[in-house]
């Protein structure tokens, strides 16, 4: 069964600077896709950014990227110049191509410092 | 364009009680999922569809049921409720299974059962 690993249960950060959540995910399987999810207070389930893992290339979402080591299994999120809008609980979710079960990390807790 | 409907938003049960929390998509969307969220735990993957009529267990099934008699609903039935079925239940939608097509969650049900 695959497994996805968030190591950090919280993170902070200073508002405007860079922070970088991580990611590693267990599996047997070649082809699969890899999310991040972003749960604000409101605890809606949002989509942040996304990843095939047959790209080489990193997905970016305009402040969000992704450093996608595929060998290392690890799929971590960088979020740039950092807002208070982005205080929320992240959560790591994979899931293989043909499968239905999409399996989440234990997420990380950010918190950004005016 | 709703999206995934979940209602109630907010449920307090006792030890015992039956209760369907109901999930509805208009998206035409033919998987549907219900996850449970406890702290520390991240999602877990309580039952899930592929169509109507199709249903089948995914994680943590032990004490729900599930039915999909249409594409748009698939309702969440707690036969009688358990102290340990207290948590945020997500109901998400897709387009298909296995592919980069995130699932669309719903806003949530927080269930208290004392």
């Amino acid at each position: 069964a695959q497994t996805v690993t968030q190591s950090q249960p919280e993170m902070s950060v200073q508002e405007a600077e860079t922070v970088t959540l991580s990611c590693t995910y267990d599996t047997s399987e070649s082809d699969y896709y890899l999310f991040w999810y972003k749960q604000p207070p409101s605890r809606q389930m949002i989509l942040v950014i996304r990843q095939e893992a047959y790209k080489q290339q990193n997905a970016t979402e305009n402040r969000f990227s992704v450093n996608f080591q595929k060998a290392a299994k690890s799929f971590s999120l960088k979020i740039s110049d950092s807002q208070l809008g982005d205080a929320a609980m992240y959560f790591c979710a994979y899931i293989n191509f043909g499968n239905e079960k999409l399996t989440f990390g234990t997420g990380t807790r950010l918190t950004i410092i005016p | 364009n709703a999206g995934v409907t979940q209602t109630p938003k907010f449920q307090v049960l006792k030890t015992g009680q039956s209760m369907t929390l109901q999930c509805a998509q208009d998206m035409n969307h033919e998987y549907m999922s219900w996850y449970r969220q406890d702290p520390g735990m991240g999602l877990r993957l309580i039952h899930y569809s592929v169509g109507a009529g199709i249903t089948d267990q995914g994680e943590v099934p032990n004490g729900y049921n599930v039915s999909r008699s249409t594409t748009e609903d698939f309702p969440l039935r707690l036969l009688s409720a358990a102290p340990s079925q207290t948590s945020v239940y997500f109901c998400a939608s897709s387009v298909g299974t296995g592919n980069n097509q995130p699932q669309h969650f719903g806003d949530g049900t927080r269930l208290s059962i004392l």
